[in-house]
């Protein structure tokens, strides 16, 4: 079956500048989780949905938000960009009801804020 | 805030050296996830390793979950070009919260 999909796969953008991203779970996966991935900080929790509900969240400002549809497609949106926010931001599913299952991992979107 | 430390940061080692990556924190975990991550790509999961004294054997890698849950490590016998990664360890509370460690990045060379 097909994995975890995220696109964009890459993307820069500026300063104060907004990003959208997407993740497609493994097909009857209903919970989805967001990573940020970066050399100094590792791999931070952002946040987890499970049916359309967020369950989760990780210790990062409100510009941080995200959502889940019906289909339990899940989108992040990151607004008014810094250059702290450059990092590859990874969606995860799992078919458990939580995040602490095996985590499928997408490829992941690479963000890069000039 | 809980901390998984993993350790060495980094390991640059040749071909056929054996080699442990240690995952060590100060809290107890109901069980322990070892991932790898290769270069452009995400985290995949190894193993999931449980009860506290576990030892796990994947091939030429053997993971093993401390007495006390709380700490772990990750042996690889005669390391091969292909194990070169980033080797991630990440626990579950029993708050039912997973928390990634802070990354082994291995390079073996042939």
């Amino acid at each position: 079956k097909a994995g975890v999909t995220q696109t964009p796969r890459y993307l820069i953008k500026t300063r104060g500048q907004q990003v959208t991203l997407s993740c497609s779970p493994i097909s009857g996966h209903r919970s989805v989780s967001w990573y940020q991935q970066t050399p100094g900080q590792g791999l931070q929790f952002l946040f987890e949905y499970f049916s359309e509900t967020q369950r989760n969240k990780g210790n990062f400002p409100g510009r941080f938000s995200g959502r889940q549809f019906s289909n339990s497609r899940s989108e992040m949106n990151v607004s008014t960009l810094e250059l702290g926010d450059s990092a590859l931001y990874l969606c995860a599913s799992s078919s458990r009801g939580s995040n602490t299952g095996e985590l499928f991992f997408g490829e992941g979107s690479r963000l890069t804020v000039l | 805030t809980q901390l998984l430390e993993q350790s060495p940061q980094f390991l640059s080692i040749q071909e056929g050296e054996n080699l442990t990556v240690y995952c060590n924190s100060s809290s107890v975990f109901s069980s322990l996830q070892w991932y790898r991550q290769e270069p452009g790509e995400g985290p995949v999961l190894l193993v999931t390793v449980v009860t506290g004294g576990e030892v796990k054997k994947l091939k030429r890698l053997t993971f093993q979950f401390g007495d006390a849950r709380k700490d772990s490590s990750l042996h690889i016998t005669a390391a091969q070009p292909g194990d070169t990664g980033l080797y991630l360890c990440a626990g579950v509370l029993n708050t039912d919260k997973l928390i990634f460690g802070t990354g082994t990045r291995l390079q073996v060379f042939p």
